[in-house]
């Protein structure tokens, strides 16, 4: 495999229900980063590694928590969420963070619908 | 607060030029991005620019000016595979990117 893979592609759940979004990126990247896209809207960065360390706490509500085991795996969990979460989750690596020349690659993202 | 400015949508004429204007105003400049976005794929990069000036690559071009907040993307000899989202994003004084609501693409025959 190539790239940044996200699983699942799609998922819906219930406001009560627990679940995980995966990320892998297959790249040697030292960065990886959690964005939620919705429709019209401009992508929002939730959480950005470096080295498997967290960088910034973005104001992101805490039924999202994020975890970052090693270097090439980057995972979100997800609870108690809101119908408003419902949204294109994309996951991206870069080389390095801090380095602005290096360009994002990402995921084809996960489509979670929240009912 | 940041802001970045796209028109959200254009159309253009298989063939043809068009250019995408995207404005800012960031805390801070370390660099301004373009990405394309087919629907429902991901967003892969296309350009990158920190200096003034254009930067040519292939039937793509990407221009920015620093003191104007101003960055245009142009493409050329339309095809009806750019037909897709374009993403201006520039990254901040934190390193993080500040991304454009994005500028949908439509291509006629």
């Amino acid at each position: 495999e190539t790239g940044v893979t996200q699983t699942p592609r799609h998922l819906v759940m219930g406001m009560t229900n627990k679940k995980s979004l995966k990320c892998e990126q297959h790249l040697g990247h030292n960065a990886m980063y959690w964005y939620k896209q919705s429709a019209k809207k401009p992508l929002e960065l939730m959480f950005v590694y470096s080295l498997e360390e967290r960088v910034e706490n973005n104001s992101v509500p805490s039924r999202f928590s994020p975890e970052c085991p090693n270097s090439s795996h980057l995972f979100l969990h997800l609870h108690t969420l809101q119908p408003e979460d419902s949204a294109l989750y994309l996951c991206a690596s870069s080389q390095d963070f801090g380095d602005p020349s290096y360009e994002q690659y990402f995921g084809p993202g996960t489509r979670l619908t929240v009912t | 607060g940041q802001n970045i400015d796209q028109p959200t949508e254009m159309t253009a004429t298989e063939g043809a030029i068009v250019q995408i204007n995207c404005t800012y105003q960031t805390s801070g400049f370390n660099g301004l991005f373009w990405y394309q976005q087919h629907a429902g794929e991901a967003p892969t990069f296309l350009s990158y620019n920190v200096l003034d000036g254009l930067e040519e690559k292939g039937r793509f071009s990407s221009f920015l000016s620093r003191s104007k907040g101003y960055s245009y993307l142009l493409l050329k000899e339309l095809q009806m595979k750019d037909s897709a989202s374009y993403l201006c994003a520039v990254c901040d004084s934190n390193y993080q990117l500040i991304w454009g609501a994005g500028t949908k693409l439509i291509i006629k025959p």
